[in-house]
């Protein structure tokens, strides 16, 4: 069935460093894929998604390009921010369901 | 944006009694709703399926008669966790799609509410 897999946490960074969250997916298809983040004691928020191979999804300097070859959707940003500090989730659209990797735990130290 | 909201945000509640988490869509009609479950530095795991009018889709695993949910109207759901015990304690998050969702859309997610059994 479909999954997402991705790198395990926590990752610990200082500010300004680059940062990769790892995401590679199985499904049958071509699903839509989702970064989402969620703040200490909150729900989720969309951060970034693509919805077919080789587009990029972009938001608040984080960016994922759907790779169909690699099935992977890693999560970039050049420059972390202590703000940035939080658990990040990939996710693929199925059908009728969203499917959730399970999660990064992203802490930035001043 | 779309807003979802839940009510409550926390809960308290003795082992044995049942409590009732709302999720309503405040700016958009949803069809679909969704209620997961979130442990602790975990995942979210899909608990059910919510569609106005029908009875909601449970994902297996997950026991209807313990966890009911009523999707009278196009923006409420409702999540009653009934005869609660200690290992029900857990973090909720329900989400909504509007009318219009197609596959490549997102869904809307609430803030969450977090319960616990005493």
């Amino acid at each position: 069935g479909n999954s997402v897999t991705q790198m395990e946490g926590p990752v610990t960074l200082s500010e300004e460093a680059f940062l990769t969250i790892n995401c590679t997916y199985t499904a049958t298809g071509y699903p839509s894929l989702f970064w989402y983040v969620q703040y200490p004691g909150e729900g989720l928020q969309l951060l970034l998604k693509a919805t077919k191979a080789d587009d990029k999804g972009s938001n608040k300097g984080f960016e994922a390009t759907y790779r169909k070859e690699t099935t992977s959707f890693h999560l970039e940003k050049g420059s972390v921010q202590v703000s940035d500090s939080a658990v990040y989730f990939c996710a693929q659209q199925g059908a009728q369901k969203l499917v959730f990797g399970q999660g990064t735990r992203l802490t930035i130290n001043p | 944006g779309a807003v979802v909201s839940q009510h409550p945000s926390r809960v308290i509640c003795k082992s044995g009694t049942s409590v009732k988490i709302e999720c309503r869509s405040l700016d958009f009609q949803a069809t679909t709703m969704f209620w997961y479950r979130q442990f602790p530095k975990q995942s979210l795991m899909l608990m059910a399926t919510s569609n106005e009018g029908s009875k909601a889709t449970y994902e297996q695993g997950v026991e209807k008669d313990k966890f009911l949910i009523n999707h009278a109207s196009l923006t409420l759901s409702t999540l009653t966790v009934t005869s609660a015990h200690p290992e029900d304690s857990s973090f909720y998050i329900c989400s909504a799609r509007d009318l219009a969702w197609r596959p490549k859309e997102t869904q809307y997610f609430g803030p969450g509410t977090r319960l616990l059994v005493l």
